[in-house]
């Protein structure tokens, strides 16, 4: 069946512009999780859905950065005048129930965002 | 400090060797997670695990939950496994739905050459 998708799958942007980036999770899948990984630097958690639960913002690096997902689905993440340390790649993940209370995340390929 | 710390960052290993990578945890209560990340490419998750070992070809992945250690091997190593390993380890378990943030290592670099 069809993966996580997102798009655009690279955007090159100008400092103080605004970005949208787009997430697709897999059909079913209740629960939406975005990542970045700068250069050099590993993985780190933004934000997450769960189903209709309030999301959990704590790794949003400023408010700038914000996240939407429409009817438990589709998700984009927005980054206001954006900066030159937001360039990174933006990775998106969802995950449903398999067994017991561990959920295998399936990742997406990841939108490249180089801010100029 | 991070709380998911892997060794070695890099490692170069000749085509046909045992590679092992290890990961030590001091997050997560309930599984670790291996993942793949091959140059340019996206992330692939290779295993789950809470316990014991799983095998998948000529991956192996063990867990001692007790000792928040997991060690990742991999056999007859080819270049085509050559990519940075990530082991991650939920940070919360979150009792509605039971999803969980990940806390990622900073990876490791596995060149394998012919």
């Amino acid at each position: 069946g069809a993966g996580v998708s997102q798009s655009p799958s690279n955007k090159v942007t100008e400092k103080g512009k605004d970005v949208e980036l787009r997430c697709d999770p897999i059909s079913g899948h209740t629960a939406l999780y975005w990542y970045r990984q700068s250069l050099g630097q590993g993985l780190e958690f933004l934000i997450y859905f769960q189903g209709n639960s309030a999301p959990d913002k704590s790794g949003l690096p400023s408010d700038r950065f914000s996240a939407e997902r429409t009817g438990g689905s589709v998700s984009t993440l927005t980054i206001q005048r954006t900066q030159q340390e937001d360039s990174a790649v933006y990775l998106c993940a969802s995950s449903g129930r398999t067994s017991g209370s561990n959920y295998e995340q399936y990742f997406g390929p990841g939108t490249r965002l180089t801010v100029t | 400090k991070n709380e998911v710390e892997q060794s070695p960052q890099n490692l170069t290993a000749q085509e046909g060797e045992f590679i092992t990578i290890n990961c030590s945890y001091s997050v997560g209560i309930s599984a670790l997670h291996w993942l793949q990340q091959h140059p340019g490419g996206g992330i692939v998750s290779l295993f789950m695990l809470s316990s014991g070992k799983k095998k998948h070809g000529r991956l192996i992945a063990t867990i001692n939950i007790q000792e928040k250690h997991s060690s990742l091997h991999i056999t007859a190593s080819h270049p085509r496994d050559s990519a940075v390993y990530i082991c991650a380890a939920p940070a919360l378990l979150i009792t509605q739905g039971g999803s969980e943030k990940l806390v990622f290592g900073k990876g490791t670099k596995l060149t394998v050459n012919p």
